[in-house]
């Protein structure tokens, strides 16, 4: 069954600093990945996704992730952290053999010092 | 566009109310699901439409039922809530096994 965990519930960063949010996944067919953006009380929003073109991934806000085979691994970073990035951040694998069903992970909280 | 809009943005029900959210999209996903999100937790899938015909329920119970009139809409009728069902309730849609789009979600309070 596919899985993913993200390493770190809670992430805080000063402005301007590297935002790194770490995602593994596990599925036994090849993956399809997605992380998502939740600002306070609102819906999920799709940052980026992999579904088995270029390895790293560019997506919205200026977030990119790379999708490494070898390390099961599906990293989120962005070069220089901005206020607005404040918000929870989730990891999600889907692959046919669940129906393309999206399993998340626990999900990582960024909070970023002024 | 990638919009999936939901209505009411708010509600509060009595346990003994009965009460509809409903889900729109114009986007031609022919897959629609149902999300329930309590806080600081990820989503939990609850139903999924596929081609208008309910495909997967995840053990939810009777008091949640879902209805998808047509290919663009969805609800989910609530009746005899608990308390502890007080959560964001999130509608997506999805070309079937590509990515799922979310709405800004509902947030239902059960008094």
């Amino acid at each position: 069954a596919q899985s993913v965990t993200q390493l770190g519930s809670h992430v805080s960063v000063s402005e301007g600093a590297l935002v790194l949010l770490r995602c593994n996944y596990s599925s036994s067919v090849p993956p399809y990945l997605f992380w998502y953006v939740q600002y306070p009380n609102q819906g999920l929003q799709l940052l980026l996704k992999y579904t088995s073109a270029a390895t790293l991934v560019k997506g919205i806000n200026g977030f990119e992730a790379e999708f490494k085979k070898s390390e099961t691994s599906f990293h989120l970073t962005k070069p220089s952290a901005h206020m607005s990035d404040a918000a929870e951040y989730f990891c999600a694998v889907s692959d046919l053999r669940n129906d393309y069903k999206l399993s998340f992970g626990a999900g990582t909280t960024v909070t970023v010092r002024a | 566009d990638t919009e999936v809009t939901q209505t009411p943005k708010h509600l509060v029900m009595g346990m003994t109310n009965k009460k509809s959210l409903k889900c729109e999209q114009h986007m031609g996903h022919r897959a629609m699901y149902w999300y329930k999100q309590k806080a600081k937790k990820p989503p939990e899938l609850m139903f999924v439409y596929s081609y208008e015909k309910l495909s997967i329920n995840e053990s939810v119970p009777s008091r949640f039922s879902p209805e998808c009139p047509n290919s663009s809409l969805l609800n989910l009728h609530l009746h005899a809530l608990q308390p502890e069902d007080s959560a964001l309730y999130l509608c997506a849609s999805s070309q079937e096994g590509n990515t799922i789009y979310f709405g800004e979600g509902s947030w239902l309070t059960v008094v």
